[in-house]
């Protein structure tokens, strides 16, 4: 099993380019999650899903959309890029049972100039 | 948003050295406890979950209590060693326990 997956490892963007961080997993979870970690601050949620067509928002979605069409794959879409949105954005996901640990992928490390 | 706080926020040990730290939450509603060790430029690892008031789990030299009534967990790690470094979070379930919110994180370094 690879687990979570992540691409890519590393992206520069300019102000205002969009782009997609990809998210992958191969254990059959429903739940995935996406969150971003700046520094000082913890992970903060940015979305999350329960199951294939079914997402909603976390703690920090201003700016950012998800989608599910297939319960490996769950994107992170950034439309505008802001410097705001520097920082390091990990994906997640568990299984359906209520107390069952999340398994992070490796990150994504995000420069928006 | 839970009111998760973690302390202290950062910890510099000897090596040897046995050290705890603290995850505080609110006592009400309780429903798990989450810790998770987190390497630099790696993604954090599930170290234990706990549920029940007085639980104690071990993983090696690590291991954690739980005090669901008063709202903290501890983070033990005996004769710490450097590849001990890491940041510990905490985390707890929230909107129905379909996701965690975590705490900031208690950041160990150890010294050779």
């Amino acid at each position: 099993n690879a687990g979570v997956t992540q691409t890519p490892k590393f992206r520069i963007l300019k102000i205002g380019q969009s782009m997609t961080l990809q998210c992958t997993q191969d254990m059959n979870h429903n739940y995935m999650y996406w969150y971003r970690q700046d520094p000082g601050m913890g992970l903060k949620l940015i979305y999350y899903s329960v199951g294939a067509g079914i997402t909603d928002k976390g703690e920090v979605p201003n700016g950012y959309n998800v989608s599910r069409s297939t319960t490996e794959d769950f994107p992170l879409r950034l439309e505008l890029a802001a410097p705001s949105q520097t920082s390091v954005y990990f994906c997640a996901s568990r299984s359906d049972r209520g107390l069952e640990t999340q398994y992070f992928g490796p990150g994504t490390r995000l420069l928006v100039l | 948003i839970l009111n998760v706080e973690q302390s202290p926020q950062s910890l510099h040990v000897q090596e040897g050295d046995s050290t705890n730290f603290t995850c505080s939450f609110p006592s009400s509603n309780f429903y798990a406890l989450h810790w998770y060790r987190w390497e630099t430029a790696k993604s954090p690892e599930a170290l234990f979950v706990m549920t029940l008031n007085g639980d104690e789990k071990k993983k090696g030299r690590i291991s954690a209590t739980l005090n669901t009534k008063e709202g903290y967990s501890y983070l033990y790690i005996k004769g710490s060693q450097p590849e001990d470094s890491a940041t510990y979070l905490c985390a707890l379930p929230m909107d129905g326990a379909n996701n965690l919110f975590f705490g900031t994180g208690t950041r160990l370094t150890v010294i050779p």
